[in-house]
Order: C-alpha cells, then structure tokens, then sequence
C-alpha cells in the first residue's frame, strides 16, 4: 500500500515564475493538508481540502492556491514566486470521517532564485 | 492563539544515553499533543500522541506525558540509539480541527 506521494521531489524556479506541486493520499484517505517547512523551522499549516473543497486555510497570502480532484489527488499552486517561498512542502493526508493518525509524504524541494 | 515552543538548539548524546525534549504549547481549549520524527530523507512520522491531560503517549521506547498544568509535553527516552538520531518535532491540535501546530523542531545526534 503506497503511502503518501509527492511530485516533483526538487525543483528550482526564479522569482515571478508559477509553480504547481502534486500530492496522491494515502489509499483510503480522503483529506489532503499542504504544509511550508522553512529551512531549520518546523511545518506551517497552509490549507486543507476535503470533498474537493477548501475547508481550512492558515496565515498564507492568496498567490497560493491548490486543488483536490475526484480522485482526491491535490494540487498545490503558489503564483509570483517570491525568495521566501524557497521551502520544502508537505502533503499530508488522513480520513476525515475516521479521525485517524495523519500521513505525511517526503515533500517537494523549492528553491526560488 | 495556538504555539508550540521547543526548547532552543540541537542535541547531541551518546549511545545509551538518557534523552530529553521539552515541549511547552499555549492554546484554547484542550489540545491533542504529538511529537513527529524527521527521519535523513525521509517524510515526518508520527512517533506517538496524547489526547487528553496526564495521558501517556508511548512509542519505541519514547514516552511523553500530557501535563495541562504546566501546558507540557516532553518527550523521553531512557537509552537512546545511533537510529535515533532524526529531527523531532512537537506539535498540537486544536481540539477537532485537523491541523496541526508545530514547534521548530529538535536535530537529535546519537553518536556510536
């Protein structure tokens, strides 16, 4: 059983550019969270998506955005990339109706240049 | 509102030795307490949680106790291993939100 799956797993990009990041939750989980892990800092909740929906958003400006499908694969969207956005992003997943342990994937490298 | 603070700096010890974290958090309300690992490459895991006060959380070895009157949670181990040596991070969840607050996190170095 594949656990949580993140795409790409590093990436550069320079400031101005669109970045989008994938996530597949574990199987069975319908809830997708994405989380900014600043170098040397611990996660910072940016928002979560349930039921193709955002149901939760933390203290993250509007440039991002994401995205949940059908599948309930997530996307993660940050516009205007800016130096501070260079970080390492999580996606985590449980059942929302289950209210079970969260599971994170490996992350997604960005550094902005 | 809701924070978790870890106590400053990395830390470094030697096989067998007694480990400790502190973890103290400030929120509303009555929390779920966590302490995840970062394992070298790896995702973060959870180690093990506590849902309400004088609640034991235990795992591997590890052991935290949720203490609401001194709004702590930290974590021990008795006899720490060269495998042990990760990025620990403590961490809260408001009551029934789903998300997770987390303290800076703590480099852990066992050295053989």
């Amino acid at each position: 059983d594949a656990g949580v799956t993140q795409s790409p797993t590093h990436l550069i990009k320079t400031r101005g550019q669109q970045v989008t990041l994938r996530c597949s939750p574990k199987s069975g989980h319908d809830t997708v969270s994405w989380y900014q892990q600043a170098l040397g800092q611990g996660p910072q909740f940016i928002f979560q998506y349930y039921e193709e929906e955002e149901r939760q958003r933390g203290n993250f400006p509007d440039r991002f955005s994401g995205h949940q499908f059908p599948n309930y694969s997530s996307e993660l969207n940050v516009n205007a990339l800016l130096l501070g956005d260079s970080a390492l992003y999580l996606c985590a997943s449980m059942d929302l109706l289950d209210q079970g342990e969260l599971f994170f994937g490996e992350g997604s490298r960005l550094t902005v240049l | 509102g809701n924070s978790v603070t870890q106590m400053e700096g990395p830390v470094t010890l030697s096989e067998e030795a007694f480990l400790t974290i502190n973890c103290t958090y400030t929120a509303t309300g009555y929390p779920s307490l966590f302490w995840y690992v970062q394992y070298p490459g790896e995702g973060l895991q959870l180690l093990l949680k506590a849902t309400k006060a004088d609640d034991k959380g235990s795992n591997k070895g590890f052991e935290a106790t949720y203490r609401k009157e001194t709004t702590s949670f930290h974590l021990e181990k008795g006899s720490v291993q060269v495998s042990d040596s990760a990025v620990y991070f403590c961490a809260l969840e408001p009551y029934g939100n789903n998300r997770l607050a987390f303290g800076k996190g703590n480099q852990v170095v066992v050295i053989p």
